[in-house]
C-alpha cells in the first residue's frame, strides 16, 4: 500500500457545485497532515492545515479520520479559480520523520 | 516579504553535460528542500537541510546528483553528466523550523529539459 493515496481524477464540477475528495495514508502513527494546492505549471502553496477536531476556512473544510486513516477536503460553492490540483501531505513519523505528498487530485471546475 | 527563488528559470541542456540550479530560501528559514517533478506526476523528495545537521540525501536518484547548501542559505543542486531522464522540474521549498507540522514554502522551480 502506498504510503499516501489519492485518486487523481479529474474532477470535473460545475462551478456552485460542492465536491470532496479524499486521501489515505497506511502510517497510523502520522501525527501531521496539509492539504497544498498547485496550479498548472507553478509551484505547491499550503491552502490548509488539517486538525484532529476538523477545520474550516471560508468554503474549504478539512476533516481527519484516523480510525479509517484518511483525510478529506470539502469545497463549496466551487469557483472557476478552485480548479487546481489538490496535494495531499503527510507527515510520515519514523526513524527519518518525514513529509510524503500525494500525487494529486485535479479539480476542473466547469463554467 | 521575499519568497523563495530559483535560478534558472529554465534550463535546456545536453545529454552528458552538467548543471547547476540554485535555490535562494527565505530569508530566517532553516530547512530548506529540493524536490523534482516530472510532467503529471507527484512531487519526489531529492534531498533535505535542516541548520547544521548532516543533510537527509535519502531522495537522491542516484550519485550524478548532489547538493550542498553555503552558510546555512543558498543551495545549490548539481546533476552530472545529465541524462534524458532527468528533465524534470526541480523545486526548492524552505520552511521556518523543519518537518513535522511546518509550513513548507515552494519557489517557481526550474524546468529542466535535457535533449
Amino acid at each position: 500500500r502506498k504510503e499516501v493515496e489519492q485518486d487523481p481524477g479529474p474532477f470535473n464540477v460545475p462551478e456552485g457545485a460542492t465536491v470532496a475528495f479524499n486521501c489515505t495514508y497506511s502510517n497510523s502513527a502520522s501525527q501531521s497532515f496539509f492539504w497544498y494546492r498547485q496550479d498548472c505549471r507553478k509551484e505547491p502553496k499550503l491552502l490548509m492545515s488539517v486538525y484532529s477536531s476538523g477545520n474550516e476556512d471560508g468554503r474549504f473544510t478539512a476533516q481527519l479520520n484516523r480510525a479509517s486513516q484518511y483525510i478529506s477536503l470539502l469545497i463549496r460553492d466551487s469557483k472557476l479559480s478552485d480548479s487546481a490540483t489538490y496535494l495531499c501531505v503527510v507527515n510520515r513519523v519514523n526513524r527519518d520523520d518525514k513529509i510524503i505528498f500525494g500525487k494529486g487530485t485535479r479539480l476542473h471546475i466547469l463554467p | 516579504g521575499a519568497g523563495v527563488s530559483q535560478s534558472p528559470s529554465n534550463k535546456v541542456t545536453e545529454k552528458g553535460k552538467d548543471v547547476e540550479l540554485r535555490c535562494d530560501p527565505i530569508s530566517g528559514h532553516t530547512a530548506l528542500y529540493w524536490y523534482r517533478q516530472s510532467l503529471g506526476q507527484g512531487l519526489e523528495f531529492l534531498i533535505y537541510f535542516q541548520g547544521n545537521s548532516a543533510p537527509d540525501k535519502s531522495g537522491l536518484p542516484s550519485d550524478r546528483f548532489s547538493a550542498e547548501r553555503t552558510g546555512g542559505s543558498v543551495s545549490t543542486l548539481t546533476i552530472q553528466r545529465t541524462q534524458q531522464e532527468d528533465s524534470a522540474v526541480y523545486l526548492c521549498a524552505s520552511s521556518l523550523v523543519g518537518w513535522r507540522a511546518d509550513t513548507q514554502y515552494f519557489g517557481p522551480g526550474t524546468r529542466l529539459t535535457v535533449l
